[in-house]
């Protein structure tokens, strides 16, 4: 079975571009979530969907949006990029929502380079 | 304070060694993490826990809910047990808080 995959791996943007970061969770799994990992911290929660509705959204700006597809599939979009977004985006997927505290299952990430 | 701690950040050991990584934190939780994360960036869950003990092969991982404290321990440690671990709890709302990880390199 394939495991959660996370397109493109890399991509690089200039400040105030968009961007959609994509994710497809393992075949069964209903919820999705989305990190931020800066270069040399730990990751930072933005936001949990769980059948197609967002369940937790962390601290993060407007500038962040993201939906959850029927097939459970999600995406990431970052409007008006600053420098400061460059990072390593992270997408896990669980069986159930994080409340139920469900094992979770990273994809490899993508990495945003903003110049 | 940050709502997880990791100790140390940094560590490096001869291949064989005893291994222990502790984590803190000072939330409510419902679950805590412990997460390997090799260069390049992809993570793997190796354990999921709420209380007691739990093993898997080299790998031991003990929670103290009192004392909101954790440990990973790795047993007869080997270089490619070299990488990032990571703690993160389940907060409230469902998210993960993560620790800042401890970067482990295991000679040989």
């Amino acid at each position: 079975d394939a495991g959660v995959t996370q397109s493109p791996t890399h991509l690089i943007k200039t400040r105030g571009q968009h961007v959609t970061l994509r994710c497809s969770p393992i075949s069964g799994h209903k919820s999705v979530s989305w990190y931020q990992q800066v270069l040399g911290q730990g990751p930072q929660f933005i936001f949990q969907y769980y059948e197609k509705e967002e369940r937790g959204r962390g601290n993060f700006p407007d500038r962040f949006s993201a939906r959850q597809f029927p097939n459970y599939s999600s995406e990431l979009n970052v409007n008006a990029l600053l420098l400061g977004d460059s990072a390593l985006y992270l997408c896990a997927s669980s069986l159930w929502s994080q409340r139920h505290n469900s094992p979770l299952h990273f994809g490899n990430g993508t990495r945003l380079t903003v110049t | 304070k940050n709502e997880v701690e990791q100790s140390p950040q940094n560590l490096t050991a001869q291949e064989g060694e005893f291994i222990t990584i502790n984590c803190s934190y000072s939330v409510g939780i419902s679950a805590l993490h412990w997460l390997q994360q090799h260069p390049g960036g992809g993570i793997v869950s190796l354990f999921m826990l709420s209380s007691g003990k739990k093993k898997h092969g080299r790998l031991i991982a003990t929670i103290n809910i009192q004392e909101k404290h954790s440990s990973l321990h790795i047993t007869a440690s080997h270089p490619r047990d070299s990488a990032v671990y990571i703690c993160a709890v389940g907060g409230s709302q469902g998210n993960l808080i993560f620790g800042k990880g401890t970067k482990l390199s295991v000679k040989p």
